[in-house]
């Protein structure tokens, strides 16, 4: 069945790259997800790559697609305090029914 | 523009007792989604909606769970003979589902427990 998989905890030195990985079973996953959950707060969606890429870059998030390997990392850059959070990681298909299998979850924490 | 509501925020109820949860989407978006989140855990799929039809309900745990959308806008999530094993946060998601990189939206979430 579907499966994804994360490390449960990362702890980093503000100012240094945070780098959190996840693999997943699925081939026919489409579109993978990382998502962020404070705590008390939603859970926001970071950014997302579709399966025919190999890298996506948005300011300080950098997004890594190993398709053959089914390896995805999320590395932050200058990570800061105010990232310390629950990271997930998720896949779902294409069409209609977008549902997401989620990770465990990764809880970075940021020491000043 | 509103996001997803989701009420109540907390309920706190009996074992035995039965249950609903309301979610608001964001107006137009025609995919509405159920996840549960369990203490330390990442959210689980539970039910998609298209419109006013359950799409994919295989994610729901067993026959005590029940969601409606009877007018393709809000939902309610029902359970009965409510169990502890139950407690979790319940989430709501919806989506415009209109082009391919449309994602989803999600709500606060209700947390429920089950005494």
């Amino acid at each position: 069945g579907e499966d994804v998989e994360q490390s449960l905890f990362l702890s980093v030195r503000e100012g240094d790259s945070s780098v959190i990985n996840c693999t997943y079973t699925d081939s026919s996953s489409t579109y993978l997800y990382w998502y962020k959950q404070e705590p008390g707060a939603g859970l926001q969606l970071l950014t997302y790559i579709f399966s025919n890429m190999d890298m996506k870059q948005d300011q300080r998030l950098t997004v890594l697609l190993n398709k053959k390997d089914k390896h995805l990392s999320l590395r932050i850059a200058d990570t800061q305090t105010g990232d310390s959070a629950i990271y997930f990681c998720a896949e779902s298909g294409a069409g209609n029914n977008r549902k997401l299998i989620w990770g465990l979850g990764t809880s970075l924490a940021v020491n000043p | 523009g509103a996001g997803v509501s989701q009420t109540p925020s907390n309920k706190v109820t009996e074992k035995g007792k039965y249950v609903e949860l309301r979610c608001d989407p964001i107006s137009g978006h025609t995919a509405l989604y159920w996840y549960r989140q369990s203490l330390g855990q990442g959210p689980e799929f539970l039910i998609y909606f298209q419109g006013t039809g359950a799409a994919d309900d295989s994610g729901l745990p067993n026959d005590r769970f029940f969601a409606v959308r009877p007018e393709g806008s809000v939902s309610t999530l029902k359970i009965q003979r409510t169990e502890r094993g139950d407690s979790a946060v319940y989430l709501c998601a919806s989506s415009p589902n209109r082009v391919a990189t449309d994602t989803q939206y999600f709500g606060p979430g209700t947390r429920l427990t089950v005494l």
